[in-house]
């Protein structure tokens, strides 16, 4: 079992629909989170990244993490075509080496 | 330009044949690292570099080789490909090692016939 677990999807929802994805992990020792976006055939790109437990904000996406029930999510408020990509998450903490899940595949149709 | 680029975006190459695929960072960032992003497995690291002359095992490093001479480039070598080092590959860096998160390059998609 990875150390981060993450549904590959797809997830297809309507443009304007809110999208959750989320991640599970198993480490206690983690303390960073981040989400990568990846486009297909792009290399991935780092979106946000929180420390610890709690929310962060940036535009229509936030990252949420609950450190008491080893859960990672990442809501995209009205989403739109261009959102279309896989999303990753990733952990650290103990090692500077992030985990990663082996993200899923979000479509968002006109 | 400023960044991170991998050379060559694609490269056939032939079973037993060496191949290395290039990296180069502009922003003098301590730490790289290559992976591998397989279907059904995600990205996996092969080798990862703290520093120029220190490299380090990743999940995956067998069949590779690395070297880093320079803060800049971080060359990853298949020493004879076979065709299950079909993949592509990713190089990244970060000065801070990847706590809060790296920047990657747009990748090499090897195919060994």
């Amino acid at each position: 079992q990875k150390e981060v677990e993450q549904d590959p999807g797809p997830l297809s929802v309507p443009e304007g629909a809110i999208v959750s994805l989320n991640c599970t992990y198993s480490n206690s020792a983690f303390q960073y989170f981040m989400w990568y976006r990846q486009y297909s055939r792009k290399g991935p790109e780092l979106l946000m990244y929180t420390y610890s437990s709690g929310n962060k904000e940036d535009g229509r996406f936030t990252a949420q993490v609950d450190k008491s029930s080893k859960y990672i999510s990442l809501f995209i408020r009205d989403s739109q075509p261009s959102d279309s990509a896989t999303y990753l998450c990733a952990a650290s903490g103990g090692s500077y080496i992030p985990t990663f899940g082996r993200g899923t595949s979000l479509i968002v149709h006109p | 330009d400023a960044g991170i680029t991998q050379s060559p975006r694609y490269k056939i190459t032939e079973t037993g044949r060496q191949v290395t695929l290039m990296c180069h960072q502009t922003w003098s960032h301590s730490y790289m690292f290559w992976y591998r992003q397989d279907l059904g497995h995600g990205l996996r690291l092969i080798y990862y570099s703290a520093a120029a002359d220190i490299t380090d095992k990743g999940e995956v490093p067998d069949g590779y080789v690395v070297s880093r001479s320079k803060t800049e480039n971080f060359p990853l070598t298949l020493e004879s490909a076979t065709r299950s080092q079909t993949s592509v590959y990713f190089c990244a860096s970060s000065e801070t090692g990847g706590l809060v998160g790296y920047t990657f390059g747009s990748g090499t998609r090897l195919t060994v016939v």
